[in-house]
């Protein structure tokens, strides 16, 4: 099971918004409405704040949005702060190859 | 509160064993799936596998398979993750992280165990 394709960083100033994606196959993200998204500072666990392709958990901004087309997923970052910046993290269900993460993206705020 | 507290740091010879352990609290410990997810040093997060709800049923990732057993103690909220034949490239830090049956998500991740292996 090869790691979701995801581009290994992207930059924004405070305010703009950025768009990452997630690439997979009809195995995982092509076939299935479960693909996840994680935040990700170095030194903390991962947290949860896509889950279903577009839901947000309870607590996290509306700035943080999700949508699939197709086998490539996405997460937007609207109205890029500070805080966002970290590791983000795709990750996919592939049915009786269990799950699959993407590559990993580092967002940095200019 | 939901809380996953890992064991501590381990250093291990290339081809020994480790077991890291991950103990819940704060929820019906048997009502849900826990995932074990590890990232090595300057790499992404890598699926390692899966001791659902009932406690029988494992799934490991497939590079993993024949070297990696889970498992879980009900009377003390436990769940561990052994893998064998070390080698350097299991050096990473080793999550613990909770499934609700068929949400297919992981909403409360442990703080992480790191392995290293050296000679």
């Amino acid at each position: 099971q090869s790691a979701l394709t995801q581009p290994r960083s992207v930059s924004g100033s405070p305010g703009q918004s950025v768009t990452i994606s997630c690439t997979g196959t009809n195995s995982d993200v092509g076939g299935y409405k479960y693909v996840s998204w994680y935040q990700h500072h170095p030194g903390k666990a991962p947290k949860l704040i896509i889950s279903d392709v577009s839901k947000r958990p309870s607590g996290i901004p509306d700035r943080f949005s999700g949508s699939k087309s197709g086998n490539t997923a996405s997460l937007t970052i609207f109205g890029l702060q500070a805080e966002d910046e970290a590791d983000y993290y795709c990750c996919s269900y592939a049915g009786t190859n269990g799950y699959v993460f993407g590559t990993g993206t580092e967002v940095t705020v200019l | 509160q939901v809380q996953l507290v890992q064991s501590g740091a381990e250093v291990k010879k290339p081809g020994a064993s480790v077991k890291v352990s991950c103990k819940a609290s704060g929820y019906t410990f048997t009502s849900y799936h826990m995932h074990w997810v590890r990232q090595a040093p300057g790499q992404g997060l890598e699926w390692v596998g899966i001791i659902k709800s009932d406690g029988a049923s494992t799934l490991y990732a497939q590079k993993f398979q024949g070297r990696v057993t889970m498992s879980r103690d009900t009377s003390t909220s436990t769940v561990y993750m052994e893998l064998g034949s070390l080698g350097s490239e299991d050096t990473a830090m080793y999550y613990c992280a909770r499934e609700e049956p068929s949400i297919f998500y992981f909403d409360y991740w442990g703080q992480g165990s790191l392995v290293t292996v050296s000679s």
